[in-house]
């Protein structure tokens, strides 16, 4: 069965430091990664998605993600935070076989000035 | 811009009425999808539609029914609300997804309070 977990419930970081969200995911076959972002009393938008091709993935807002196969991971880093970036986000997954997106329980991101 | 519209921001209802949400997407998306938001527990899938009239169950779907009846179009019904679906429901629409690593798009919500 399909799975993702993020570890970390919430995650804080200073200002102008760099940050990573961390997401661990369980499939058969190939996956296909996603993260999206929530805003408070928002929906969700989406950041980026790894399919196939570069394992760095470059997204919006200035964030990017590693896929690391070896290890299921994809997390989400950004070099340098911003206090507008506190918000809470989302890892998902779906693979070639199913139509379906698995989410993560999401982690809340804390950026301090 | 894809664009998923759900026309009631926050709605307060009475244990046992019948509640509507209504969702409408801009983008001719084949997929349409009405999530689940519950502190702790993440996004559950509710129902989704591959296509007009075509429905299946997601993983919560009891209490629920869906109505498709224009592609654009999604409707998460609430035959008779109950307390425990006091939530934050999310309508999201998308291109096919098996085997193609499309994104689903999100609106912006619905925060329903059962009274």
């Amino acid at each position: 069965a399909q799975s993702v977990a993020q570890p970390e419930d919430q995650v804080k970081v200073a200002e102008g430091n760099p940050l990573t969200v961390k997401c661990t995911y369980s499939v058969s076959g190939n996956p296909y990664l996603f993260w999206y972002v929530q805003y408070p009393n928002r929906g969700l938008q989406f950041l980026l998605k790894y399919i196939t091709g570069d394992n760095l993935v470059k997204g919006s807002y200035g964030f990017e993600a590693e896929f690391n196969k070896s290890q299921t991971s994809f997390h989400l880093k950004k070099p340098s935070a911003l206090v507008s970036d506190s918000a809470l986000y989302f890892c998902a997954v779906s693979t070639s076989n199913t139509g379906k997106l698995i989410f993560g329980q999401g982690t809340t991101l804390q950026v301090k000035p | 811009d894809v664009k998923v519209t759900q026309s009631s921001r926050y709605l307060v209802k009475r244990t046992g009425e019948k509640v509507f949400l209504e969702c409408v997407q801009d983008m001719d998306h084949e997929n349409m999808f009405w999530y689940r938001q519950d502190p702790g527990l993440g996004l559950r899938l509710i129902y989704f539609s591959y296509d007009v009239k075509m429905k299946e169950k997601g993983d919560i779907p009891e209490g629920y029914s869906v109505s498709r009846e224009k592609k654009e179009r999604f409707s998460l019904i609430l035959e008779s609300a109950s307390t425990n679906q006091t939530s934050m429901y999310l309508c999201a629409s998308s291109p096919p997804l098996r085997g193609t690593g499309n994104t689903i798009y999100f609106g912006e919500g619905s925060w329903l309070t059962v009274v």
